[in-house]
């Protein structure tokens, strides 16, 4: 069965204090994995898709990684307005079926 | 980049009425959107996907009769809670692919009172 989990589940940080959030994912045949950005009370901001082992992608101070068995999130120097939810998704080989993980509550204090 | 308009964001209603949310691609045409439900602190998760011109298919569990959904043309779905009740209150939340990915509404606060 195609699963998706994400880790830490919450993570606080000093605004400057890089991290890197986790994204691990069981799915048959890996058509993509995508990375959003969720405020409070809003819908989710796309952000990266990554399809292939090795693949990297940035946007600011975000930089996404893919491996065979997981996902990467790093973030370099965060903000405060980096605060957010980030959820991660991939898409199985079978129709057009998202994933989700549980998402990683980032805080950044300044 | 493509925008996804969801309509309204917010709602309240009465227990036993009906509520119909709306999705619309703006620039883009969508020949598959999907519906998510999310509840406080949890992911998203599918409820059904609606398909231009004929059936939604619907996830294991979801009720075809309560969540009603049409998607009449190629940019406009619609999710109508029939006969909501107070435990159908949650934050709906509607996508359509384009050509980057999918993208998201900005999501439908339902209350049922």
């Amino acid at each position: 069965e195609d699963q998706v989990t994400q880790s830490p589940e919450a993570l606080r940080l000093q605004e400057g204090e890089s991290s890197s959030l986790n994204c691990s994912y069981t799915v048959s045949g890996l058509r993509g994995l995508f990375w959003y950005r969720q405020d409070p009370g809003k819908g989710p901001e796309f952000l990266f898709t990554l399809y292939s082992a090795g693949e990297e992608k940035e946007k600011e101070r975000l930089k996404a990684t893919l491996t065979k068995k997981e996902s990467f999130l790093h973030i370099t120097a965060p903000k405060p307005e980096d605060s957010a939810t980030y959820l991660c998704a991939v898409q199985g080989s079978t129709g057009n079926q998202f994933y989700f993980g549980t998402g990683t509550s980032l805080t950044v204090i300044p | 980049g493509a925008v996804v308009s969801q309509h309204p964001s917010w709602v309240i209603c009465k227990s036993g009425t009906s509520v119909k949310i709306e999705c619309r691609s703006l620039d883009f045409q969508a020949t598959t959107m999907f519906w998510y439900r999310q509840f406080p602190k949890q992911s998203l998760m599918l409820m059904a996907t609606s398909n231009e011109g004929s059936k939604a298919t619907y996830e294991q569990g979801v009720e075809k009769d309560k969540f009603l959904i049409n998607h009449a043309s190629l940019t406009l779905s619609t999710l109508t809670v029939t006969s909501a009740h107070p435990e159908d209150s949650s934050f709906y939340i509607c996508s359509a692919r384009d050509l980057i990915g999918y993208t998201f509404g900005s999501g439908t606060r339902l209350t049922v009172v």
